[in-house]
C-alpha cells in the first residue's frame, strides 16, 4: 500500500531554512489524481496546512505561511519537499506530509518528523 | 487561531456514544466537504471521514460523520477504550486567506 515517510534535520537554527523531503512509496507520485500535502503541529497544539503540489508542480500555500514556503517535486525520485524560510522556535513542530484527494481530504499520512528551531 | 472551532474535550463510558461538533461559517463548512482525522496518542492523523459523511475502506461503522448549514458533527457509537484520542475536522475555507483549514481539536476520554 501507499507509504510517506519524511525525512529532514531534527534541529535547525533560528533565521535559517528547515528543508524536509517526503518519499513516496507504493505508488506513484506523478499520479493525475493526487496532490500532495504539508501539514505541521507543534507541541501539544492542533493541525495547520501548510501547502500542497501537483505532480506537474503547481502549487498553493497556506496564505499566513506563504511568503516563507516552497513546495517543489521530483518526479523521477517519487518525492516531494518543503522548504521554510527565515525560522523561528513558533515553527518548531511534527511535520507530516500526505497524499491529498481532495481539499481538506488527507490519506495517507507519513509518521511525522518533528523540527526544532533552536540555537 | 482555526476558523473551525471545536469542543476541547468530550467523554464518556465505554459502550457509550459521543458527538463531536465543528462549526465554521459559510466561507468554510457551508459550502465545502468536511472531513474527520483520528490521531491516536503519539501517532499520524488518520481520515475516519471524507465528504461529510463517507468512510474510507476499513474505518468501522461506528463512526459516522453528518453536516447542517455551517456545523459538522462526528459520532462515535459504542465507544471502546482504543477511541481514546484527538478528533480533528477539516474543510476548505474560501475566504480571502483561502485554503484548507482543521478545526481546533476535540480530546475523546472513555471513563
Amino acid at each position: 500500500q501507499l507509504q510517506l515517510q519524511e525525512s529532514g534535520p531534527g534541529l535547525v537554527k533560528p533565521s535559517e531554512t528547515l528543508s524536509l523531503t517526503c518519499t513516496v512509496s507504493g505508488g506513484s507520485i506523478s499520479s493525475s489524481s493526487y496532490y500532495w500535502g504539508w501539514i505541521r503541529q507543534p507541541p501539544g497544539k492542533g493541525l495547520e496546512w501548510i501547502g500542497s503540489i501537483y505532480y506537474s508542480g503547481s502549487t498553493y500555500y497556506n496564505p499566513s505561511l506563504k511568503s516563507r514556503v516552497t513546495i517543489s517535486v521530483d518526479t523521477s525520485k517519487n518525492q516531494f519537499s518543503l522548504k521554510l524560510s527565515s525560522v523561528t522556535a513558533a515553527d518548531t513542530a511534527v511535520y507530516y506530509c500526505a497524499r491529498q484527494d481532495s481539499p481538506s481530504r488527507f490519506d495517507p499520512w507519513g509518521q511525522g518528523t518533528l523540527v526544532t528551531v533552536s540555537s | 487561531q482555526s476558523v473551525l472551532t471545536q469542543p476541547p474535550s468530550v467523554s464518556a463510558a465505554p459502550g457509550q456514544k459521543v458527538t463531536i461538533s465543528c462549526s465554521g461559517s459559510s466561507s468554510n463548512i457551508g459550502n465545502n466537504y468536511v472531513s474527520w482525522y483520528q490521531q491516536l496518542p503519539g501517532t499520524a492523523p488518520k481520515l475516519l471521514i471524507y465528504e461529510n459523511n463517507k468512510r474510507p475502506s476499513g474505518i468501522p461503522d461506528r463512526f459516522s460523520g453528518s453536516k447542517s448549514g455551517t456545523s459538522a458533527t462526528l459520532g462515535i457509537t459504542g465507544l471502546q477504550t482504543g477511541d481514546e484520542a484527538d478528533y480533528y475536522c477539516g474543510t476548505w475555507d474560501s475566504s480571502l486567506s483561502a485554503g484548507d483549514v482543521f478545526g481546533t481539536g476535540t480530546k475523546v476520554t472513555v471513563l
